[in-house]
């Protein structure tokens, strides 16, 4: 079976734009789920998203946002980039999401907002 | 606030040692717990995980032990190789919460050959 996968892999952007970042979950898996780490931080949940509804939510601001589409395809999405944004973002899918269930993680996608 | 912590950013070790990698949390509706291992420019790769049921859980050179009552758990590697040389992380979950994980800030591992 294929990894989970995310595209881009690098993206260069300056503070006030958008982007807009994809995640493939492994076929089969339902549930995806989102998460940015920086630099010396651990990972920090943003959402998870289970047949097309988002299930839980961080502690980010609104300007984070997602959707899944029905293939369980996720894109998440940041609007008015700041400087803090800067970060690498990773994607996680599960089959269902339920508890006691790992994660496999996408290689990432690595965002400087300059 | 920071329910998972490592408290060691770093760890060097000699290959054909023990390393261990240890984690605290501090919610006791935390039922289940995964470690994973990160390389530069890669996603984490899942390297083993233990219920709350148990207390210890084995595969191959991998050991993850679990103290409830501690909020404690710990991360044995025996013996440790210099291709261990990574970050890892220590994460968890509620049953409430699905998929919801809270990741510790990592530990560098370095083998020394």
């Amino acid at each position: 079976k294929a990894g989970v996968t995310q595209t881009p892999r690098y993206l260069i952007k300056t503070r006030g734009q958008q982007v807009t970042l994809s995640c493939s979950p492994i076929s089969g898996h339902r549930s995806v789920s989102w998460y940015q780490q920086t630099p010396g931080q651990g990972l920090q949940f943003l959402f998870e998203y289970f047949s097309e509804t988002q299930r839980n939510k961080g502690n980010f601001p609104g300007r984070f946002s997602g959707r899944q589409f029905s293939n369980s395809r996720s894109e998440m999405n940041v609007s008015t980039l700041e400087l803090g944004d800067s970060a690498l973002y990773l994607c996680a899918s599960s089959p269902d999401g339920v508890s006691q269930e790992t994660q496999y993680f996408g290689p990432g996608t690595r965002l400087l907002v300059l | 606030d920071q329910q998972v912590k490592q408290n060691s950013p770093s760890l060097s070790v000699q290959e054909g040692r023990i390393s261990i990698l240890n984690c605290d949390y501090t919610n006791s509706m935390f039922d289940y717990f995964l470690w994973y291992k990160k390389y530069p420019a890669e996603g984490p790769t899942f390297l083993i995980s233990i219920s709350s049921i148990k207390d210890k859980n084995e595969d191959g050179r991998f050991t993850v032990f679990l103290n409830k009552s501690a909020k404690h758990l710990s991360l044995h590697i025996v013996p440790s190789q210099p291709g261990d040389s990574a970050v890892y992380f220590c994460a968890a979950s509620a049953r409430y919460n699905f998929n919801k994980f809270y990741f510790g800030s990592g530990t560098k591992l370095n083998v020394k050959p």
